[in-house]
């Protein structure tokens, strides 16, 4: 049973291009969360999406940078115009169901993807 | 908005010491979840909590959720050089809040 699978592992881009992560949650697993990293940082909750649904993007900011799970495919985290503030690694977890108050799902975590802005 | 707090944010440790890393949140929490991140790797989910008062073990490792569910410990007793890594905390009131994160180094 493969885990979470995210590609590429390490990115990099020029300032002012876009970056284009994919994320494939486990099987059976419908729920997915991106996450931003900085180093020596904590996890940053950033969008929460279902399939074909964006549920929750308040950790999202406004420009730039959208998401979007289809029916068919993995999630993709997209961000335009790629700034150097943007460079970290960005995580993708899922969960068999709604992680939300009183669930009791953890989240199985990609091997994240490392962004570089040159 | 909510926030969850972890501290030390660095331990260093001589193999053998006993670490104990803390979690605390502004706000009252359905549950917890700790997970652990190796260097260079991601995370890895260790355990959830969700009663109030609750203990649980996991061989050299012991972890509790406070009687008002505000805050949470994690303990490794004799630590060793393979515990080496971050422990974060998530809390839960809506989306899961992580700390920034306590990183362990065990000289052996």
């Amino acid at each position: 049973n493969a885990g979470v699978m995210q590609n590429p592992r390490h990115l990099v881009r020029r300032r002012g291009q876009e970056a284009r992560l994919r994320c494939s949650p486990m099987k059976g697993h419908s729920h997915v969360y991106w996450y931003r990293q900085l180093p020596e940082e904590g996890l940053k909750f950033m969008v929460y999406l279902q399939k074909e649904n964006i549920i929750d993007e308040s950790g999202m900011p406004k420009e730039r940078f959208s998401a979007e799970f289809p029916k068919e495919g993995p999630s993709i985290l997209r961000i335009q115009q790629v700034v150097r503030g943007d460079s970290a690694a960005y995580f993708c977890a899922s969960s068999p169901l709604a992680v939300g108050s009183g669930s009791l799902y953890e989240q199985y975590f990609g091997p994240g993807t490392r962004l570089t802005v040159t | 908005g909510q926030q969850v707090m972890q501290i030390p944010q660095y331990q260093h440790v001589q193999e053998g010491e006993d670490f104990t890393t803390y979690c605390n949140s502004s706000t009252t929490l359905s549950n917890i979840q700790w997970y652990k991140q190796r260097p260079g790797g991601h995370p890895v989910f260790l355990i959830q909590l969700v009663k109030s008062g609750e203990v649980k073990k996991q061989k050299r490792l012991t972890f509790q959720f406070g009687e008002a569910k505000k805050n949470s410990s994690l303990h490794i007793t004799a630590t060793q050089t393979t515990d080496v890594g971050t422990y974060f905390c998530a809390g839960r009131a809506g989306n899961l809040i992580f700390g920034k994160g306590t990183k362990l180094s065990v000289k052996p």
